[in-house]
């Protein structure tokens, strides 16, 4: 099992531009969940995705950005235009059931400058 | 907003004491996590304890859990330096359906 994998590991860029995060979840998990890690904030649900439709997007910052997920094996975070404080390090997890636990990537690092 | 509030935001032991961790919350939950994160890596799952549950062991890790004082606490026994990481609490509550709300986290140094 190649758990969950995101892309890109790192990404920089300048104030403006679109960002695009990627996600695979776990074959055979049908919950997907993006979180943002910051030091001031702690970990934030963002939003999260039961049989690929959106449950709760309530903790999307603003409508700078925006999240897909097209088919169970892919789900993806626009941020446009991105700006400085959405500098983070963005999770993807995904779950077989609800309310059992979640598997992580390893993040995305997003420098927005 | 934080669900959880981990005490001590910060601990350091010496290789073989024991680690404690507190997590406090707010609202009725479903169930309660701990989970752990090494230094520019994603978070690992380490135990799971439902609400009718009172204490649960993997290990060397030892959770409780108490209801009417909304509040867990992760024991670690005979800590190692691979022990060095993030600690964090994470609850479902009884109202939302599948969303896990994280804690602050309590940062563990275990020293040789």
């Amino acid at each position: 099992d190649a758990g969950v994998i995101q892309s890109p590991r790192h990404e920089v860029t300048e104030m403006g531009q679109e960002v695009t995060l990627r996600c695979k979840p776990i074959s055979g998990h049908n919950s997907l969940f993006w979180y943002r890690q910051t030091m001031m904030r702690g970990l934030e649900l963002l939003i999260y995705f039961n049989n690929n439709v959106p449950i709760d997007d309530s903790g999307m910052p603003e409508d700078r950005f925006s999240a897909k997920m097209p088919n169970a094996s892919f789900s993806t975070l626009k941020i446009q235009p991105s700006e400085p404080r959405d500098s983070a390090v963005y999770f993807c997890a995904s779950s077989s059931q609800t309310r059992e636990k979640l598997f992580f990537g390893s993040g995305t690092q997003l420098s927005v400058l | 907003s934080q669900q959880g509030e981990e005490d001590p935001q910060a601990l350091s032991i010496q290789e073989g004491e024991n680690a404690t961790m507190n997590c406090s919350y707010k609202t009725s939950i479903n169930n309660l996590q701990w989970y752990r994160q090494n230094s520019g890596r994603g978070l690992v799952h380490l135990i799971l304890i439902r609400s009718n549950e009172r204490e649960k062991h993997s290990g060397r890790l030892r959770v409780t859990l108490d209801t009417s004082k909304k509040s867990s606490s992760l024991l670690i026994t005979a800590s190692r330096a691979a022990d060095t990481a993030s600690y964090f609490c994470a609850t479902y509550d009884t109202g939302t359906a599948s969303k896990l709300t994280f804690g602050t986290g309590t940062r563990l140094q275990v020293t040789l």
